[in-house]
Parts: C-alpha cells; structure tokens; sequence
C-alpha cells in the first residue's frame, strides 16, 4: 500500500498569513494526488487534483504542486473560512489512501 | 440539485449487520463509479470499496473484504453498502462519494455525501 505522511498535522495563523502542508508518498504516483478541505459537520469537498488543478469555484488562494513523491498545499491570504481540517489522497493505485489531515486554526 | 444522500447508519452490536444507502441526484448517476469511504478519529480518511458505473467491477479495502458488500442500482440512482460481522474497529462515519470524470476508477471524488454514522458497541 501507498504510504501518504501529511504534515503538520495541526497549524495555527494569522488572517492574510500563506500556509503551507507536505505530502510525502512512500512511492512514486507521478502526479495522482488530490487535496479535500472536511469542515465539521460537512462533506468533504475536493479542492485540487492531479496534484496542481484547481477545481471550478475554489478560491485562487489555494494552491497545489508537486509530483512523485512529494507534494505541497498552500492556502495564500488565510480566511477565517478556511478553518478546516485538510486531507491529501493518492488515486495512482488501490488501496486509495489518504494523508493524516491537517488542522488549520486562525490565531 | 447536485447532491448524495446516505442513511441507514445506526448503533449495533458487534457480529451485526448493516445497510448502509446512498441516493444520488442531479448528475448521470449511471455513467460514473462510486465509493465508499469512513472517517474515525482513530484512523482518519479510509477508503472502504468501489464499484463501477455497471456494477461489473468492485474493489475493497482488505479490512472489510469478505465482510462488505457494494452494490448498487442505477435503476433507483442507488449505491449500497452491506455490513457484515461487523467489529469495534468499523465504528465511524461512512460517505458515499463520485468519481470526477465518468467510467473512471482511479479518479478525484467531487461530490461527496455527509456521511452516515455506524457505531459498533455492546
């Protein structure tokens, strides 16, 4: 199974602040990873795929990059919106596996 | 309205059985692969099973194969998962979601229900 070490695994800042989360993969998945935002008590909502695609409606301030095996999020200009807690996923083979999930919080 | 609705999450015993549904609406619902993924506290995100657009393909987690039962009927825009034997480490909540792009397996999920609980306890 694809191993996906997401951190940190909590964060705090400031409004306007940029923050960034690392996805690392115990293999190469060239660039088949996606990132969700899961606030509580709602679904799960894909921001980015194939690792730098921002999906339709999504804020330009989120951000994706990377590929092989590490892989970057970042969210510029934070919100008090984007309270959260942020998941990275790698679709390049079954079993699908998800990243730890980071927790953003606003200072 | 674009949306999956789950339900049939409930408390059981450990050894139980459960059905789990999920109803799809405003999109094709027969053109696109759908999965089942939980939450816990303990473990996170996990993956759980897949099925294909004509049901002629599943995948499981190996924690719940043999134990879990995808199914789904586009007939109803339907998808189903059958719990099984179930045990304390299955506890948590269960969504339904879609894949991106139709008749694809390895592919984002856009659209994703809230979830419905299972909790396994005596």
């Amino acid at each position: 199974d694809i191993q996906m070490t997401q951190s940190p695994s909590s964060l705090s800042a400031s409004v306007g602040d940029t923050i960034t989360i690392t996805c690392r993969a115990s293999q190469d998945i060239s660039n088949y990873v996606s990132w969700y935002q899961k606030k509580s008590g709602k679904a799960p909502k894909l921001l980015i795929s194939d690792a730098s695609t921002l999906e339709s409606g999504v804020p330009r301030r989120f951000r994706g990059g990377g590929s092989g095996t590490e892989f970057t999020f970042a969210i510029t200009a934070l919100q008090p919106e984007d309270v959260a807690t942020y998941f990275c996923q790698q679709s390049d083979s079954l079993p699908f596996t998800f990243g730890g999930g980071t927790k953003v919080q606003i200072e | 309205e674009v949306q999956l609705l789950e339900s049939g999450g409930d408390l059981v015993q450990p050894g139980g059985s459960l059905r789990l549904s999920c109803v799809a609406s405003g999109f094709l619902f027969l053109d696109y692969t759908m999965t089942w993924v939980r939450q816990s506290p303990e473990k996170g995100l996990e993956w759980v099973a897949s099925i294909s657009h004509d049901a002629s393909r599943t995948h499981y987690a190996d924690s719940v194969r043999g134990r879990f039962t995808v199914s789904r009927d586009n007939s109803q825009n339907a998808v189903f998962l059958q719990l099984n034997r179930l045990r304390g480490d299955d506890t948590a909540l269960y969504f339904c979601a879609k894949s991106q792009l139709a008749r694809r397996l390895f592919d984002p999920w856009d659209l994703w229900g809230q979830g419905t609980p299972v909790t396994v306890s005596s």
